[in-house]
C-alpha cells in the first residue's frame, strides 16, 4: 500500500493563479480531509469529506474548493491564489465512525504564493 | 482562547531524562483525544490515544483530566529519537472535528 499520496511536494505560484492539489489513498478509507499547517497555528481542518460525494467545510474554507467524485481521489482546489495561503498541505484519510479518530496523513505539498 | 494549548517549548532535555507535556483544552463537551507525533518537515503521525483512566505504551503515559479539561504525555527515558513535535488532538462535535494544538518541540540532546 502507498498509504495517502499527494502531488506536487513543491509549488510556486504567482497571486491569482489557480492550481489543484492532488490527493489520493489506497486504503479504502471514507473520511478525507484537508489541513493547512502555519508557523504558530498548528494544523487548521480546510475541507472534509465522509464519502463519495459528501464534502463539507472546516475552520478555514475561504478561498478552496474540493471534490469526491471516487473514495480513492479528493483533490484540493485554490481558485485564485493569495499570499495568505502560503503553507504546507497536509491530506489525510481514516476510516468512519470510531477508526476515524487514526488519520493518516500524506507527506504535504509546500506552496508559496508570491 | 484557543481551543487547544500547548506550551510551544522547546524543551531541551538530556538522553535518559523523564519530560512532561500538558496540553488543555476549552470545549468541556469534547470526547476524545490523542497523541500526534511530528518530524521535521514530516507529516503528523499517531503517537497514542489518550483514554479516561490513563494509559501506557512503554515509556510513554498519557493521562485525561477531564474536571481540569487537560491531558498529558509522559516520556520516560527520553531517547534522542524521541526528538520532535507532539501535537495535542481534541475530538468535538459527533467526531467530525479534530482540533489540532500548535504543538511542543521536544529536543532530546547528549
Amino acid at each position: 500500500n502507498a498509504g495517502v499520496t499527494q502531488t506536487p511536494k513543491f509549488q510556486v505560484l504567482k497571486t491569482g493563479q489557480s492550481m489543484t492539489l492532488q490527493c489520493a489513498q489506497d486504503m479504502n478509507h471514507e473520511y478525507m480531509s484537508w489541513y493547512r499547517q502555519d508557523p504558530g497555528m498548528g494544523l487548521r481542518l480546510i475541507h472534509y469529506s465522509v464519502g463519495a460525494g459528501i464534502t463539507d467545510q472546516g475552520e478555514v474554507p475561504n478561498g478552496y474548493n474540493v471534490s469526491r467524485s471516487t473514495t480513492e481521489d479528493f483533490p484540493l482546489r485554490l481558485l485564485s491564489a493569495a499570499p495568505s495561503q502560503t503553507s504546507v498541505y497536509f491530506c489525510a484519510s481514516s476510516y468512519s465512525g470510531s477508526g476515524r479518530y487514526e488519520q493518516y496523513f500524506g507527506p504535504g505539498t509546500r506552496l508559496t504564493v508570491t | 482562547r484557543k481551543e487547544v494549548e500547548q506550551d510551544p517549548g522547546p524543551f531541551n532535555v538530556p538522553e535518559g531524562a523523564t519530560v512532561a507535556f500538558n496540553c488543555t483544552y476549552s470545549n468541556s463537551a469534547s470526547q476524545s483525544f490523542f497523541w500526534y507525533r511530528q518530524d521535521c518537515r514530516k507529516e503528523p503521525k499517531l503517537l497514542m490515544s489518550v483514554y479516561s483512566s490513563g494509559n501506557e505504551d512503554g515509556r510513554f503515559t498519557a493521562q485525561l483530566n477531564r474536571a481540569s479539561q487537560y491531558i498529558s504525555l509522559l516520556i520516560r527515558d527520553s531517547k534522542l529519537s524521541d526528538s520532535a513535535t507532539y501535537l495535542c488532538v481534541v475530538i468535538t462535535g459527533g467526531g467530525n472535528k479534530l482540533t489540532f494544538g500548535t504543538g511542543t518541540q521536544l529536543k532530546v540532546e547528549l
